[in-house]
């Protein structure tokens, strides 16, 4: 069990931008979630996949948002026409789906944070 | 709307000291809760979870908390802080309705003075 890997750690860019990241989840899990968390406040739910399947993107915050998970296995979040209040750390979880079981905790990466100047 | 309030942004004890630290939730029924820490410049840690098989649950690092459903709360506990236990808390709640995502609360940071 390697963790949740992301990609890259840190992100400067300037704004009006495109900027990508990846995330790796823990490899037997079939369930892969992003949030935002703004400094000084929790993280904030954007989507989430089971599988290759994106069953819940409503929270995204703008259609600049949007993420893949195209073989099941990696997932990327982009965003376009990056804006200043895009800053934030981007996180990445995982877990996974036991029979149902809703009490499955769901492991975190360390984050991709985004800087826009 | 459902929602998760933790009570006290910055909570400061002495080492060897109680620490405590509140989450309430709003909700009528009993939802799936967690309590995560956040240590600088790293994602969330899973220091417990309420499984409804009991009403105190034990975590790591010696923490535990406590389901209290009249109250709707989920406290977390430790009888003896230690200076690394200075971090960032975060009540996190499944709510039935709200399918797999997870709702947290705006978090607390915990100093321990020596």
């Amino acid at each position: 069990d390697t963790g949740v890997s992301q990609d890259p750690r840190h992100k400067i860019t300037k704004r009006g931008q495109n900027v990508t990241f990846r995330c790796d989840p823990i490899s037997e899990h079939n369930r892969l979630y992003w949030y935002r968390q703004t400094l000084g406040q929790g993280p904030e739910f954007l989507t989430y996949f089971q599988n290759e399947a994106q069953l819940e993107k409503s929270r995204l915050l703008s259609d600049r948002f949007s993420a893949e998970r195209p073989k099941g296995s990696f997932s990327t979040l982009e965003i376009q026409r990056t804006e200043q209040g895009d800053s934030a750390m981007y996180l990445c979880a995982s877990s996974p789906d036991r029979g149902g079981l809703r009490n499955q905790p769901q492991h975190f990466g360390d984050g991709t944070r985004l800087s826009i100047l | 709307a459902q929602s998760v309030t933790q009570l006290g942004s910055h909570v400061s004890v002495s080492e060897g000291a109680l620490v405590l630290l509140r989450c309430n939730y709003s909700s009528s029924v009993p939802p799936y809760l967690f309590w995560y820490v956040q240590y600088p410049n790293q994602g969330l840690q899973l220091l417990l979870k309420y499984t409804s098989a009991a009403t105190l649950v034990k975590g790591i690092n010696g923490f535990e908390a406590e389901f209290k459903k009249s109250e709707t709360s989920f406290h977390l506990t430790k009888p003896s802080a230690h200076m690394s236990d200075a971090a960032e808390y975060f009540c996190a709640v499944r709510f039935n309705n709200a399918g797999n995502m997870l709702t947290f609360g705006g978090g607390t940071r915990l100093m321990v003075k020596p």
